[in-house]
């Protein structure tokens, strides 16, 4: 079983819905959790960071964490065909973050 | 307003060849990581350094070697490359040791082996 896990798409939704990206991971003690967005040829840019139970909101997009089920997943609103990109899970192994561990990515095309 | 520079941006190398992939941060981040990317994989932490003077492996450290020269600079070389280190190499630094603190990455070297 793959440490960090996700459904590698593509997935495609039409523009003005809502995309959902899903995220597994196996470690329990893992402790904060990173959403990167990248654009094919380009370097990874975060989106979200969430280390509490629960939503947290910004903008356009929600990230959700639910440590008990140790799935953590990225809702974007309204989605526009900018927003197609890989998204890219990473979570921390240790306490102080140094140690990251990304996921495979899952592709998002959002179509107008 | 650099960031994270990498050089060189991309480089073919023969078999059994060295090289070293040079980062540099001008953020005053602590912590600095190399990644590798490869098609389907996502990105795999290679060695990380938490602080200057410090360093320690990732998730696929065979066949390469990192030096934190200072705060600001980390290399990656390869000793001897094979082809299967042919990928896109990215370095990326980090403020403190905050739960919420985000990696920055530079652009990337793009890696091939023949």
């Amino acid at each position: 079983q793959k440490e960090v896990e996700q459904n590698s798409g593509p997935l495609s939704v039409p523009e003005g819905a809502i995309a959902s990206l899903n995220c597994t991971y196996s470690d329990r003690g893992s402790q904060s959790f990173f959403w990167y967005r990248q654009y094919s040829g380009k370097s990874p840019e975060l989106i979200m960071s969430i280390y509490s139970n629960g939503d947290k909101e910004d903008g356009r997009f929600t990230a959700q964490l639910n440590k008990a089920s140790q799935y953590v997943s990225l809702l974007i609103r309204d989605s526009q065909p900018s927003d197609s990109a890989t998204y890219l899970c990473a979570v921390s192994r240790d306490n102080y973050g140094q140690n990251f561990v990304f996921g495979p990515g899952t592709r998002l095309s959002v179509l107008p | 307003n650099a960031g994270v520079t990498q050089t060189p941006k991309f480089q073919v190398l023969k078999t059994g060849q060295s090289m070293t992939l040079q980062c540099a941060q001008d953020m005053n981040h602590n912590s600095m990581y190399w990644y590798r990317q490869d098609p389907g994989m996502g990105l795999r932490l290679i060695y990380y350094s938490a602080s200057e003077g410090t360093t320690d492996k990732g998730e696929v450290p065979n066949g390469y070697n990192v030096s934190r020269l200072n705060k600001r600079e980390f290399s990656l070389r390869l000793e001897s490359a094979a082809p299967s280190q042919t990928s896109v190499y990215f370095c990326a630094s980090r403020a403190d040791r905050g739960l919420d603190q985000p990696q920055h990455f530079g652009d990337g070297t793009r890696l091939s082996i023949l």
